[in-house]
């Protein structure tokens, strides 16, 4: 069955300091992979996706993230965390077939410190 | 990027009656609307995925009396949350998108209902 992990339901980082935030996926095939950000009470925001080509893909608010296909992983990266990234964080995966739905992971809640 | 806009973003109904959120793409026609809840702190749980004049396609464990998904029309889907219930009170996102298509889907801002 299709899944998306997201090991770390909190983390907490000082401002200004570098940010990895995990996601690890179980899909069949090739997967369409998104990271998302929610503020409190907001829908959500897309930072990046991964449809193919260079795995290393730059997304929105300087973050970028990398796939690798040999770990299943989706991680998501700044180097410089702002106090405005404090929000929930979730990756996803998209099915490629039948409804082209969207498995989301749990989330990770960053907290970020002045 | 294409736009779906929601409304209302909050509503707050009694218990016992109905109410419905309204999804719209903006800009573009969307083959396929889905309908997702989100309880505090959580992840989201998709609910139902509907396509342009046919059948909502319910998940397992979604009340299909309960939660009735329709779309009419590519631009817009609605999710009636019939006979609330407290337990009803959550955060519903929509999310729209080309089906097929190497597009991501778009979400909405959200309804936040509360059931009193």
């Amino acid at each position: 069955a299709q899944s998306v992990t997201q090991p770390d339901i909190h983390i907490t980082v000082s401002e200004g300091a570098s940010l990895e935030l995990r996601c690890n996926y179980s899909y069949g095939a090739t997967p369409y992979l998104f990271w998302y950000v929610q503020s409190p009470g907001q829908g959500l925001q897309l930072l990046l996706k991964y449809f193919s080509g260079d795995t290393l893909v730059q997304g929105i608010k300087g973050f970028e993230a990398e796939f690798k296909r040999s770990q299943s992983s989706f991680n998501l990266r700044k180097p410089s965390v702002h106090w405005s990234d404090a929000a929930e964080y979730f990756c996803a995966v998209r099915l490629n077939s039948g409804t082209y739905k969207y498995i989301f992971g749990t989330g990770t809640r960053l907290k970020v410190l002045a | 990027g294409a736009v779906v806009s929601q409304h209302p973003s909050r509503v707050i109904c009694k218990s016992g009656t109905s109410v419905k959120i309204e999804c719209r793409s903006l800009d573009f026609q969307a083959t396929t609307m889905f309908w997702y809840r989100q309880f505090p702190k959580q992840s989201l749980m998709l609910m139902a995925t509907s396509n342009e004049g046919s059948k909502a396609t319910y998940e397992q464990g979604v009340e299909k009396d309960k939660f009735l998904i329709n779309h009419a029309s590519l631009t817009l889907s609605t999710l009636t949350v019939t006979s609330a219930h407290p337990e009803d009170s959550s955060f519903y996102i929509c999310s729209a998108s080309l089906q097929g298509a190497i597009t991501e889907a778009f979400f909405g801002q959200g309804t936040r209902l509360t059931v009193v």
